[in-house]
């Protein structure tokens, strides 16, 4: 069953912690994204990746970093530093070149206590 | 500021009835697409139409791009309890790699 699995659904953190959030697809895509949703709106880009070993900074990368070692997997890290991470985040892969046509994961949401 | 804007904000109609939502876009775009979220959830792809269509369909829905207008619209026809959820419409920019933008979203409500 081929897909994109986010975990986990619901993350809880105290501030001041660093939290990671997994990302997993079997889809053999070679560039995957990481968007952030706040209540009412729409995506926003963090981060995104087209190739294993390299990624790019989105719209608002700040307080956020990534890492992308293995072509299935591209797990996000939200840092201290991020000053209102509570949100929604989703992750999406793509065929290379294909950005126009993305799958997309069930979300983590994070929330911070 | 969002490429995409979307128009209403909210949406609430009875099961049956059709419901339009509009999108606007402030750049030349590649293609633009809707998708739809249930609350919670990730988002669906429902339907991508490229810069040189004007209209496209599938299934109960309806799609239109005006370019000069840089506006599109999605019509659900017939709607059901089942088509409530948020509908998003992104763009895709040749310049900026096909990357998506997306609007702020549409959030419907079929009453049964």
């Amino acid at each position: 069953d081929g897909g994109i699995t986010q975990s986990p659904k619901y993350l809880f953190r105290k501030e001041g912690q660093n939290v990671t959030l997994s990302c997993e697809q079997n889809l053999n895509h070679d560039a995957m994204y990481w968007y952030r949703q706040d209540p009412g709106q729409g995506l926003r880009l963090i981060y995104y990746s087209q190739i294993v070993n390299d990624f790019q900074k989105g719209d608002i990368a700040e307080g956020y970093s990534v890492s992308r070692e293995k072509k299935e997997s591209f797990p996000l890290t939200v840092t201290s530093a991020q000053k209102n991470p509570t949100a929604f985040y989703l992750c999406a892969s793509s065929a290379l070149g294909r950005a126009d046509t993305q799958y997309f994961g069930p979300g983590t949401r994070l929330t911070v206590l | 500021s969002q490429q995409g804007e979307e128009d209403p904000q909210a949406l609430s109609i009875q099961e049956g009835e059709n419901a339009t939502m509009n999108c606007s876009y402030k750049t030349s775009i590649n293609n633009l697409q809707w998708y739809r979220q249930n609350s919670g959830r990730g988002l669906v792809h429902l339907i991508l139409i490229r810069s040189n269509e004007r209209e496209k369909h599938s299934g109960r829905l309806r799609v239109t791009l005006d370019t000069s207008k840089k506006s599109s619209s999605l019509l659900i026809t017939a709607s059901r309890a089942a088509d409530t959820a948020s509908y998003f419409c992104a763009t895709a920019v040749k310049a900026a790699g096909n990357k998506l933008t997306f609007g702020g979203g549409t959030r419907v409500l079929v009453k049964p």
